[in-house]
């Protein structure tokens, strides 16, 4: 166990729907990272949220979002689900300071069909 | 913007033997820091090795050891000893020190080890 859980493991879902990814991080840790895993893209960084705010976007589309509450839990929301977005999507959480590294959950892989 | 290549989709070893993942990346940056993480079939996210960039020494933990050309902007993974507990995808990141400090991963390389 990482420390960081996310929920649920698996997704099925049809094309169209939204679905909500849920991060808790390792206990301490002020940001959390989401990475979408595909296999023709790689790991491709999402956004970032430190202490409840926004740090940094990635390759996001504007069909998601993201936010992260008071006790530091991150929600991934995808919406108008295409077949594309078929993937592993993984959270990552790190501690304050740049010598510290990311610990990572054990991902979410959602399916549309 | 930072690019990281791994020109190996796939490597075999022997077990017990040796076996060195190769790694390139591109950046402006001086500083920074470079991470070689494992999936297993598992698909969780390892970390097997960081190298700070302003460290001279390569960076080793066990079996695990890293060949870091800064100049070359190189950053090769060696696995001695190879077991069939390494088998895995490989994958090399970057990481900013400063900014968002987000992980720029390679594509990965796909590590076989035969018995």
């Amino acid at each position: 166990d990482s420390g960081v859980t996310q929920t649920p493991k698996h997704l099925i879902t049809a094309t169209g729907q939204r679905v909500t990814l849920r991060c808790s991080p390792r206990s301490g840790d002020l940001s959390v990272y989401w990475y979408q895993q595909s296999l023709d893209q790689g790991l491709q960084f999402l956004i970032q949220y430190y202490n409840g705010e926004e740090r940094a976007k990635g390759n996001i589309l504007e069909r998601f979002s993201a936010q992260q509450f008071p006790d530091l839990h991150s929600e991934l929301n995808l919406s108008s689900l295409e077949l594309g977005d078929s993937a592993l999507y993984f959270c990552a959480s790190r501690r304050t300071g740049t010598g510290h590294g990311y610990t990572f959950g054990s991902g979410t892989r959602l399916t549309v069909v | 913007a930072q690019t990281v290549t791994q020109s190996q989709p796939e490597m075999s070893v022997q077990e017990a033997e040796t076996v060195t993942l190769s790694c390139t990346y591109d950046t402006s940056e001086s500083d920074y820091y470079l991470f070689w993480y494992k999936q297993p079939p598992s698909r969780q996210m390892i970390l097997v090795i960081r190298q700070e960039a302003y460290k001279q020494q390569n960076a080793t933990e066990n079996r695990f050891s890293v060949n870091f050309q800064k100049a070359a902007k190189s950053f090769s993974l060696k696995i001695s000893d190879s077991q069939l507990g390494d088998a895995a995808m490989y994958f090399c990141a970057y990481r900013q020190i400063q900014g968002a400090q987000k992980l720029v991963f390679g594509q990965g390389t796909r590590l076989t080890i035969n018995p």
